[in-house]
C-alpha cells in the first residue's frame, strides 16, 4: 500500500525557514516523480514544485521560485521541501504527492502538514 | 501568467448529471495539456479521479467521466449522489515541468 507521510510543519516567523519531509513507502520511490502542493486556509489547491526520480530536474511555481528548494533522498525514501524567506502568504497545508506513473497527473497524496507563518 | 478557470460553484439534483469544466484564460484546452481531475472533501487530502483527459483511476466509479468539450476539459458526473458533494479541481500540464491547478468548483447536491 502506498503511504506518504508529511512532517515538519509548524509555526514560523516571517522571514524564517522550515524544512518539510515526506516519508514514502509501498512503492519504488526512486522511480516516481514527486510533487509538493499547498492549500491556504479556505482556498484552493496550488501546485508548488516537482522533482524527477533521480533529483536531477526540479521545477517551481513562480510564487516560490528562489525561496523554496525541493530535493529527495532515494536511499531514505524521503522527499523534502526547504522553505526560506517565508511570508504570511505561504501559510497553508502542504501535501506531497506522487506522479501517476507514466502520466502527467498526480497520483497518491499524503495527508498534509500545516505551515503557519506569523509573528 | 496562465490561469486555469473553473466554475466557482455548481449545483445538481440527486440522480442528475452535471458537467464541470476546466478552461484556459487564453487559448483552448486540448489533450496535450494532459488534463486531470481531483476530488476533495473538507479536511481531507485530495483524491485523484481522472488522468490523461478521460482515464479513470482504478476504483473510481464509472459515473465519473472526463473529456474535451469544445475548448475545455470537462468532468461529467452521471447520477450524482449525496457524497459527491465536495470540491473538484482540474490540473493542466503546461509543459517544461510546470503544472497549474484550476481554482476549484464547489459542487452542491440538493
Amino acid at each position: 500500500e502506498v503511504q506518504l507521510v508529511e512532517s515538519g510543519g509548524g509555526l514560523v516567523q516571517p522571514g524564517g525557514s522550515l524544512r518539510l519531509s515526506c516519508a514514502a513507502s509501498g512503492f519504488t520511490f526512486s522511480t516516481y516523480w514527486m510533487h509538493w502542493v499547498r492549500q491556504a486556509p479556505g482556498k484552493g489547491l496550488v501546485w508548488v514544485s516537482h522533482i524527477n526520480g533521480d533529483g536531477s530536474s526540479t521545477n517551481y511555481a513562480d510564487s516560490v521560485k528562489g525561496r523554496f528548494t525541493i530535493s529527495r533522498d532515494n536511499a531514505r525514501n524521503t522527499l523534502y521541501l526547504q522553505m526560506n524567506s517565508l511570508r504570511a502568504e505561504d501559510t497553508a497545508v502542504y501535501y506531497c504527492a506522487t506522479i501517476w506513473s507514466g502520466y502527467y497527473a498526480l497520483g497518491y497524496w499524503g495527508q498534509g502538514t500545516l505551515v503557519t507563518v506569523s509573528s | 501568467q496562465t490561469v486555469v478557470t473553473q466554475e466557482p460553484s455548481f449545483s445538481v439534483s440527486p440522480g442528475g448529471t452535471v458537467t464541470l469544466t476546466c478552461g484556459l484564460s487564453s487559448g483552448s484546452v486540448s489533450t496535450s495539456y494532459h488534463p486531470s481531475w481531483y476530488q476533495q472533501t473538507p479536511g481531507q487530502a485530495p483524491r485523484t479521479l481522472i488522468y490523461s483527459t478521460n482515464t479513470r483511476r482504478p476504483g473510481v466509479p464509472d459515473r465519473f467521466s472526463g473529456a474535451i468539450l469544445g475548448n475545455k476539459a470537462a468532468l461529467t458526473i452521471t447520477g450524482a449522489q449525496a457524497d459527491d458533494e465536495c470540491d473538484y479541481y482540474c490540473v493542466l500540464y503546461l509543459g517544461s515541468g510546470i503544472w497549474v491547478f484550476g481554482g476549484g468548483t464547489k459542487l452542491t447536491v440538493l
